[in-house]
């Protein structure tokens, strides 16, 4: 079964730290683009951050950068979020979602398609609050 | 940054109901956008990508169109499990990827 499932949430104070997980079963790993996308308590989905199959290209949100830092173990099908100076509008379900896409990144790229985020885990909670 | 606009935000329909969500860009995208359904408490699930191609396993009562800036996602014949928030997304060429801010789809 293909299956990405997070973990590493949890309550930080303002100012913190944490470190998300997210570890990938049932698929080739290392053949996908990786992504973390948010949802804050009764709001709708922001994406954080992207890495590609092989690291060489990373991508932030500007609400984070500079803050977290994305990385990825295909080794171990694993996918990570390194999270610093964490504040309250950080406070969000946190999910890994899975891209097929390979990125257009020196156009023109006249076979590039868009597959969307095709498998997602169940999310990871983090709340910042004093 | 490429903005989504979604419309209405709230929608409320019945079962057997025919009901179409659009989803307008802040520029041309081609056809690169995919629609989410997400219920309360769940991870998003792709429902269609590439503007109009129906995921594996997504019920055919789902389709989507469009190309360049405005995009529509139809759902034939409302069945009850159908009632959730739906999401449009757009990926063009490389991050940053931008999601519309939602449209929920209540009983009426």
């Amino acid at each position: 079964e293909v299956q990405l499932v997070e973990s590493g949430g949890g309550l930080v104070k303002p100012g913190g730290s944490l470190r998300l997980s997210c570890e990938g079963s049932g698929f080739a790993f290392s053949s996908y683009s990786m992504n973390w996308v948010r949802q804050a308590p009764g709001k709708g989905l922001e994406w954080v951050s992207s890495i590609s199959s092989s690291s060489s290209y990373i991508y932030y949100a500007d609400s984070v950068k500079g803050r977290f830092t994305i990385s990825r173990d295909n080794a171990k099908n694993s996918l990570y979020l390194q999270m610093n100076s964490l504040r309250a509008e950080d406070t969000a379900v946190f999910y890994c979602a899975r891209d097929p896409t390979h990125y257009c990144t020196s156009p023109p790229c006249y076979s590039y398609n868009y597959y969307g985020m095709d498998v997602w885990g169940q999310g990871t909670t983090v709340t910042v609050s004093s | 940054d490429i903005q989504l606009t979604q419309s209405p935000s709230f929608l409320s329909a019945s079962v057997g109901d025919r009901v179409t969500i659009t989803c307008r860009a802040s520029q041309g995208i081609s056809n690169y956008l995919a629609w989410y359904q997400q219920k309360p408490g769940k991870a998003p699930k792709l429902l269609i990508y590439a503007a109009s191609t129906l995921q594996s396993g997504v019920p055919s009562r789902f389709s989507g169109s469009g190309s360049g800036t405005e995009f529509t996602l139809t759902i034939s014949s409302l069945q009850p499990e159908d009632f959730a928030t739906y999401y449009c997304q757009q990926l063009n060429s490389h991050p940053p990827y931008t999601f519309g801010q939602g449209t929920k789809l209540g009983i009426k």
